[in-house]
């Protein structure tokens, strides 16, 4: 296993354009997060899905965001109408959850998808 | 909702000395405390956890303690290496509530050689 996937990795876009990033979780993970992280700022959170199942979303996620995790696999985070303060690294995270025997409680995260809105 | 601070914001050490890093929580109802560790470019990575049954957890040349009267966690590396550069974030959970994480904004540490 390689480990949880993002891509693109850099993404240049104009304002008012819609941007859509994708997440492949590590293969076993049935949740997943997304965070997204500012300059000098830790990783806020956005959303998480438990396989398929959307359970939360931050008051951060305007609705100009949405993600989806159609099958329970790989993950997609939209942003429509890009505005410049959307500018950041958009991190994808997985973890396995069960029985707390299973849940070791860690997040795995990708390297990221770094949005520049111009 | 959670609220996590972190201190310092930056933090410069000789290689070989230790080097401290602490954080307070809000809401005393979070059991779960990691600590991860981010190098340019990276998502961050688990370093090393403790849950709220345990005072004290030590890896290595790592170790993390926690107050829960006080609501406050501290890292402690010990013997640093020029490697261990980095952003180091805290952060607190409640597991049972999907294990959403609340970070810290972070500490740039830097070891001298």
């Amino acid at each position: 296993d390689t480990g949880v996937s993002q891509d693109p990795r850099h993404k240049i876009t104009k304002r008012g354009q819609n941007v859509t990033f994708r997440c492949d979780p590590i293969s076993e993970h049935n949740r997943l997060y997304w965070y997204r992280q500012t300059l000098g700022q830790g990783p806020e959170f956005l959303t998480y899905f438990q396989n398929e199942a959307q359970l939360e979303k931050s008051r951060l996620l305007s609705d100009r965001f949405s993600a989806e995790r159609p099958k329970g696999s790989f993950s997609t985070l939209e942003i429509q109408r890009t505005e410049q303060g959307d500018s950041a690294m958009y991190l994808c995270a997985s973890s396995l959850a069960g029985t707390p025997l299973l849940n070791t409680g860690e997040l795995f995260f990708g390297e990221g998808s770094r949005l520049t809105v111009l | 909702g959670e609220n996590v601070e972190q201190h310092p914001s930056t933090l410069s050490v000789q290689e070989g000395d230790s080097a401290v890093i602490k954080c307070t929580y809000s809401d005393s109802a979070s059991n779960y405390f990691p600590w991860y560790k981010q190098e340019l470019g990276k998502g961050p990575q688990l370093i090393i956890d403790i849950r709220s049954n345990v005072g004290e957890k030590k890896d290595q040349r790592i170790a993390v303690t926690l107050n829960k009267t006080a609501k406050h966690f501290s890292l402690h590396i010990t013997e640093t290496q020029p490697e261990d550069s980095a952003v180091y974030f805290c952060a607190a959970s409640l597991m049972e509530y999907g294990n959403k994480l609340v970070f810290g904004a972070g500490t740039i540490l830097r070891v001298k050689s």
